[in-house]
């Protein structure tokens, strides 16, 4: 089983649609966790952290359920700019040091 | 945006020659990474930098070798490219005292070997 694993999509949604991820990790000891966002060619770039207690901004929710070992990212009234793939991020068993996951591609269509 | 700089951006090379990419940082930060991207693999660690002369070794590290001799640069060394190494090469840094905080990346270095 991979450390940390993601639906890798797309998911294709029309504007102004609610979409959601999961993902899951396998490291029940894990403490730290992210949501990335990376557009094509481009550079991961930090989209938000995700706390126990949840994380919103704006039109976007991350959640963590720890019993599950899963993080969420929820995407409200989505934009054509939200297509992008978006990564979650885990700090993994190993030294501590952060997991990738291998993104979930995200399409927003007019 | 976080100071990163990463050169070249583009890199052609033939297997068997050595290849050095560079990270330039301006932050004054303590941690400094190499990753590299693939399809299917997402993004994995080769190497990290905890501070000037201090690196230690990531997942994917065979093949690879880095320096930092100043707190800015971080650079890796493939010391004989081959065709498995053909890839997307990202520098991060981090501003945390720990090495789980969260992570600036450049531009990225686009590697074909040949």
């Amino acid at each position: 089983r991979k450390e940390v694993e993601q639906d890798p999509g797309p998911f294709n949604v029309p504007e102004g649609a609610t979409v959601a991820f999961n993902c899951t990790y396998s490291n029940s000891a894990s403490q730290s966790f992210f949501w990335y966002r990376q557009d094509c060619r481009k550079e991961p770039k930090l989209l938000m952290s995700v706390y126990s207690s949840g994380n919103e901004d704006g039109r976007f929710t991350a959640q963590l359920n720890r019993a599950s070992q899963y993080i969420s990212l929820l995407i409200r009234d989505s934009k054509l700019s939200d297509s992008a793939t978006y990564l979650c991020v885990v700090n993994s068993d190993a030294g501590n040091m952060l997991t990738f996951g291998g993104g979930t591609r995200l399409m927003v269509k007019p | 945006d976080a100071g990163i700089t990463q050169s070249p951006r583009h890199k052609v090379t033939e297997t068997g020659t050595p290849v050095t990419l560079r990270c330039h940082q301006t932050e004054n930060h303590r941690y400094m990474y190499w990753y590299r991207q693939d399809p299917g693999h997402g993004l994995r660690l080769i190497h990290y930098s905890y501070g000037v002369k201090d690196t230690d070794k990531g997942e994917v590290s065979d093949g690879y070798s880095v320096s930092r001799s100043k707190t800015e640069d971080f650079l890796l060394t493939l010391e004989s490219a081959t065709s498995s190494q053909t890839s997307v090469y990202f520098c991060a840094i981090s501003d945390g005292e720990r090495t789980n905080e969260k992570l600036f990346f450049g531009s990225g270095t686009q590697l074909s070997v040949l």
